[in-house]
């Protein structure tokens, strides 16, 4: 299996613009994750899915961000407008489903280390 | 809440000593706890993870955890260092959301 894979892995926009980065998660796994890791406030999870559907968001830092998995091969994690305090990089993990009993560990993409300027 | 703490933001051992990589947690029900390792410019890896059972966890690389209920921590570690272990690591744990919270990462150096 090829793991998680994300595009672009690097990412420079000007403030303002639209930005949309991708996630193909390993086939299989029933749960996708998008985080955001930065030095000042580490990894950070901005919303999940399983088995395509929303579960919860909370971690989504304005209406300028937006995700969505319209099926269960691909996701994307969408800023517009984006500002320059939003360059980070970006992970999409994805897992097994997830039992109470049973946790399943995620596996990571490469990031998109993403560069507003 | 769920939380973790890393209390050490970065650890420098000498190669072939032992390492110790602290982790401490707080969730309310049975915690699930994980430890993964970032490499520059990489995705983060899973290691090891402790569920139910033996305390002490073996896992990927040499690496083992051991799970204290009563100390609240999941402390990393390796009898024997490698420079290759230098890294960023991180101690997550999940109760029964299915959402990972991770700690603030803990840098190991390894110097030869």
């Amino acid at each position: 299996d090829a793991g998680v894979i994300q595009s672009p892995r690097h990412e420079v926009t000007e403030m303002g613009q639209e930005v949309t980065l991708r996630c193909k998660p390993i086939s299989g796994h029933d749960y996708l994750f998008w985080y955001r890791q930065t030095m000042m406030r580490g990894l950070e999870l901005l919303i999940y899915f399983n088995n395509n559907v929303p579960i919860d968001d909370s971690g989504m830092p304005e209406d300028r961000f937006s995700a969505k998995m319209p099926n269960a091969s691909f996701s994307t994690l969408k800023i517009q407008p984006s500002e320059p305090r939003d360059s980070a990089v970006y992970f999409c993990a994805s897992s097994l489903f997830f039992l109470v009993d049973r946790p399943y560990e995620q596996y990571f993409g490469p990031g998109t280390r993403l560069t507003v300027t | 809440a769920q939380s973790v703490a890393q209390p050490e933001d970065q650890v420098n051992v000498a190669e072939g000593n032992p390492l110790t990589v602290k982790c401490t947690y707080s969730v309310s029900g049975n915690p699930y706890l994980f430890w993964y390792v970032q490499y520059p410019n990489r995705g983060l890896q899973f290691l090891l993870k402790y569920i139910t059972g033996d305390n002490l966890v073996k896992g990927s690389y040499g690496f083992e955890a051991e799970f204290n209920k009563s100390q609240t921590s999941f402390h990393l570690k390796k009898p024997s260092a490698l420079v290759s272990d230098s890294a960023l690591y991180f101690c997550a744990v999940t109760g029964n959301t299915g959402k990972l919270i991770f700690g603030q990462g803990t840098t190991l150096q390894v110097k030869p």
